[in-house]
């Protein structure tokens, strides 16, 4: 079956420690995305990439890294400067950009 | 700064009726918004898009209408059945943008009660 898997889905860290939240896509889409759900905040956007080996910042970068190496991964580090990481991270995909994007299934962070 | 509004963050409605879920935008030049409905613990599934050449399109149950001169969309759900209930999230794109990216409004939580 096509979809986003996100994995795991349930991750804790400790403070002082990064974390990297696994995202693959098998719907050989270009774009990929990675947003952060808080209460009340809606959906953040992180960082995303339109094509292999760029990416660019979204509203809320700071603290994380990301790479694109190949079409269908695209992993968030979230490093330690991160100050506040406890959240639902959704990764999310779309043919291209401007084109209507899919979401996984999302991953909790809890730091502990 | 939201681009993207929804200004409602809740809704009640009973089952059979008909839910309004509103959105308003600021930026003229998008010209693509979409739905999306996101239980809790999961991601956000396509629902509905519009496309800013057209004044309403329909999927079934679900209706969006487009108000460009008032920068307004709004979902219509009829009639409303109890797994309707979720946070609706509304989003907006600038398709000729090299951005490319979709904003997102904050999300109204829907509850059909029997």
């Amino acid at each position: 079956d096509g979809g986003i898997t996100q994995s795991p889905k349930y991750l804790f860290r400790k403070e002082g420690q990064n974390v990297t939240l696994s995202c693959e896509q098998n719907l050989n889409h270009d774009a990929m995305y990675w947003y952060r759900q808080d209460p009340g905040q809606g959906l953040r956007l992180i960082y995303y990439s339109q094509i292999v080996n760029d990416f660019q910042k979204g509203d809320i970068a700071e603290g994380y890294s990301v790479s694109r190496e190949k079409k269908e991964s695209f992993p968030l580090t979230v490093t330690s400067a991160q100050k506040n990481p406890t959240a639902f991270y959704l990764c999310a995909s779309s043919l291209g950009t401007g084109n209507t994007i899919y979401f996984g299934e999302g991953s909790w962070l809890t730091v502990v | 700064d939201q681009q993207v509004k929804q200004n409602s963050p809740s809704l009640s409605v009973q089952e059979g009726r008909i839910s309004i879920l509103n959105c308003d935008y600021t930026n003229s030049m998008f010209d693509y918004f979409l739905w999306y409905k996101k239980y809790p613990a999961e991601g956000p599934t396509f629902l509905i898009s519009i496309s800013s050449i057209k004044d309403k399109n329909e999927d079934g149950r679900f209706t969006v209408f487009l108000n460009k001169s008032a920068k307004h969309l709004s979902l219509h759900i009829v009639p409303s059945q109890p797994g309707d209930s979720a946070v609706y999230f509304c989003a907006a794109l600038d398709r000729g943008s090299t951005l490319g990216r979709l904003y997102f409004g904050r999300g109204t939580q829907l509850t059909v009660w029997p």
